[in-house]
């Protein structure tokens, strides 16, 4: 049972290159979420996902898309990326039901580097 | 969105001293949630209260949740070098959907 994986686990971008970065459960989890964390900082959710086919934006949503297509997966995207989105990004997901009980399963880090 | 402190944000104690971390907020949350995180790894739940005066233990880890759901505390008793991570209070917001995270407090425990 692999729980959340993240692809890939470092990466290093000029600034304005694109990249997709993957995030795959195997938990049949309804919710999926990208979150950025940052020193001092805490955790500040990017988008989520309440279900295939949906999303939303979280608190820092600008300069990111992200799709849902198939359940277990939930892709986060840069267009264009800019040296503010240095940062390590975790995905994270939750089975549906009582909100208040329920922990979140999280991979373990996308390390992306912006020059 | 709701908002969280965490303090303090930085800790450095030696092994089998306690130590009590705080998570406060101006807003009420459904339920608090407490996460571990170590060096190249993502949070790790380790606890989730409740109900208002909640209080749960963990081995040496007290957990509790303020009356009013506005507030957390985690207290370690007698702290080990295992113990040493990032620890996080995340806050689920009372529209259902979404985990508001703290700062985080960095806890080193020295031998």
């Amino acid at each position: 049972n692999a729980g959340v994986t993240q692809t890939p686990k470092f990466r290093v971008l000029k600034t304005g290159q694109s990249m997709t970065l993957l995030c795959a459960q195997d938990m049949n989890h309804e919710y999926m979420y990208w979150y950025r964390q940052d020193p001092g900082m805490g955790l500040r959710l990017i988008h989520y996902s309440v279900g295939e086919g949906t999303t939303a934006k979280g608190e820092v949503p600008d300069g990111y898309n992200v799709s849902r297509l198939k359940k277990q997966n939930f892709l986060l995207g840069l267009e264009s990326a800019a040296p503010s989105q240095t940062s390590v990004y975790f995905c994270a997901s939750r089975r549906s039901g009582d909100t208040r009980n329920y922990g979140y399963t999280f991979g373990s880090g996308t390390r992306l580097t912006v020059v | 969105t709701q908002l969280l402190e965490q303090s303090p944000q930085f800790l450095s104690i030696q092994e089998g001293e306690n130590l009590t971390v705080y998570c406060n907020s101006s807003s009420v949350f459904s339920s608090l949630q407490w996460y571990r995180q170590e060096p190249g790894e993502g949070p790790v739940l380790l606890v989730t209260v409740v109900t208002g005066g909640e209080v749960k233990k963990l081995k040496r880890l007290t957990f509790q949740f303020g009356d009013a759901r506005k507030d957390s505390s985690l207290h370690i008793t007698a702290a080990q070098p295992g113990d040493t991570g990032l620890y996080l209070c995340a806050g689920v917001e009372t529209s259902g959907s979404r985990l508001t995270f703290g700062e985080g407090t960095q806890l080193t425990v020295n031998p």
